[in-house]
């Protein structure tokens, strides 16, 4: 069974800092992983999806990487701001199920001003 | 329209009302999906619909009920809910299922409450 595992639970961190999000799964045998974004009592917002062919997808101040064979994938925002407040989770499709996905438990980032 | 659009937002029911949720999309995507998400946990997956047909039940119990109308509608029918059931209920959308590499659209959520 897929486990899919993010670090750290929480982050504060002053604005203007760059920091990276971590996400790790058990089963190294996945298509894709996306990242997604959610707001306090929101729906989740995706930001990036990785190919398991590619080791990287940029959007804007935003760069995740897919490193299949550790099982790992990290999320680096650059020069944050108080806007990227929110929880931030990373999911991968079960293996054979499609868009079945089983989603990590998640980082909540705070950037203070 | 990349929108997926949930009503109502918010919703309070006793255990033995009947209500249903309603999700709608206008992006002509053709798998819809159910989440359930409870606080300050990841959702968890209920139901899939790949073309209007009910392709994965993740044994959620019978008081939850999908529908699924046409290509652009995605119903959850509440009858007899317990107060474990209180979370928030994720609509989402995506092109198809039978491709791997398909971003989820998700819509802003009904948060339930069972009284």
């Amino acid at each position: 069974k897929q486990e899919v595992t993010q670090i750290p639970a929480a982050l504060s961190v002053p604005e203007g800092e760059n920091l990276v999000l971590n996400c790790s799964f058990t089963d190294s045998a996945i298509y894709n992983l996306q990242w997604f974004r959610q707001d306090p009592g929101k729906g989740l917002t995706s930001l990036l999806l990785i190919q398991s062919s590619q080791r990287e997808q940029t959007s804007g101040r935003l760069n995740a990487s897919l490193d299949k064979s550790s099982g790992r994938s990290t999320l680096y925002i650059a020069a944050s701001q108080p806007g990227d407040s929110a929880t931030y989770l990373c999911a991968v499709p079960i293996t054979g199920g499609g868009n079945k996905l089983t989603f990590g438990t998640g980082t909540q980032l705070k950037v203070e001003l | 329209d990349t929108e997926v659009t949930q009503t109502p937002k918010h919703l309070v029911m006793g255990m033995t009302n009947k209500k249903s949720l309603k999700c709608e999309q206008h992006m002509g995507h053709r798998a819809m999906y159910w989440y359930k998400q409870k606080a300050k946990k990841p959702p968890e997956l209920m139901f899939v619909y790949s073309y209007e047909k009910l392709s994965i039940n993740e044994s959620v119990p019978s008081r939850f009920s999908p529908e699924c109308p046409n290509s652009s509608l995605l119903n959850l029918h509440l009858h007899a809910l317990q107060p474990e059931d209180s979370a928030l209920y994720l609509c989402a959308s995506s092109r198809g299922q039978a491709g791997t590499n398909e971003k989820l659209f998700f819509g802003s959520g009904t948060q339930l409450s069972v009284l």
